[in-house]
């Protein structure tokens, strides 16, 4: 039972253009969420963050928006570079337990020229 | 300067193998974990320590045992490997209660 789901396991985008990377959680317990970035060979590192009390954060060209209602998540590269293209992965976690994160299963995006 | 390193990047090894993989941060962090990522990509925690003591223990296979001497080691020993341990089995740290995590390059293992 995935309580983060990516559902799209790839998305193409042209180099400059806006990438728009979505995620999905189940629990309504979850009020911390991360974004990490995955090069091949090596492990996850850190993007960006967002707690339940914003609705968005921004961080340079990266920008992670907050439905609660809708229990939705996504993250907005703009504009997009060839070294973005990696795997995305979303995470969640509850202030009860912030060791513990779920993690979806990533979005593979690749920045063409 | 590596932060989280592996020990070692790949594993063949046959089904019933005992095999063990470490790592090693030198963050100075507190907080270590181990996770499994699966055939369809999740990274699922399995094991969490703080200053050496468990504290999160998810459902994995007794098979399975961590083993923390120190606060910047946490190493993984799988007894009577099996096919289904097949995946990329990743490290990270954090501060305690930090939601940043850093993660080791993963460490491949294949159960033929």
């Amino acid at each position: 039972d995935q309580q983060v789901k990516q559902n799209s396991p790839s998305l193409s985008v042209q180099e400059g253009r806006i990438s728009i990377l979505n995620c999905d959680y189940t629990n309504s317990m979850f009020d911390y969420f991360l974004w990490y970035k995955k090069y091949p060979a090596e492990g996850p590192t850190f993007l960006i963050s967002i707690s339940s009390i914003k609705d968005k954060n921004e961080d340079g060209r990266f920008t992670v928006f907050l439905n609660k209602s809708a229990k939705h998540l996504s993250l907005h590269i703009v504009p997009s570079q060839p070294g973005d293209s990696a795997v995305y992965f979303c995470a969640a976690s509850t202030k009860y337990n912030f060791n513990k994160f779920y993690f979806g299963s990533g979005t593979k995006l690749n920045v063409k020229p | 300067d590596t932060a989280v390193s592996q020990t070692p990047k790949y594993l063949v090894t046959q089904m019933g193998n005992d095999k063990s993989i470490k790592c090693e941060q030198n963050l100075g962090h507190d907080t270590m974990y181990w996770y499994k990522q699966d055939s369809k990509k999740f990274l699922k925690i399995m094991f969490s320590y703080n200053n050496k003591e468990l504290i999160i223990n998810e459902t994995v296979p007794n098979r399975f045992s961590p083993k923390s001497p120190d606060k910047a080691h946490l190493n993984l020993h799988i007894n009577s490997l099996e096919l289904g341990d097949s995946a990329v089995y990743f490290c990270a740290s954090s501060p305690f209660a930090s939601e940043t995590q850093y993660f080791g390059p993963g460490t491949r293992l294949l159960v033929l």
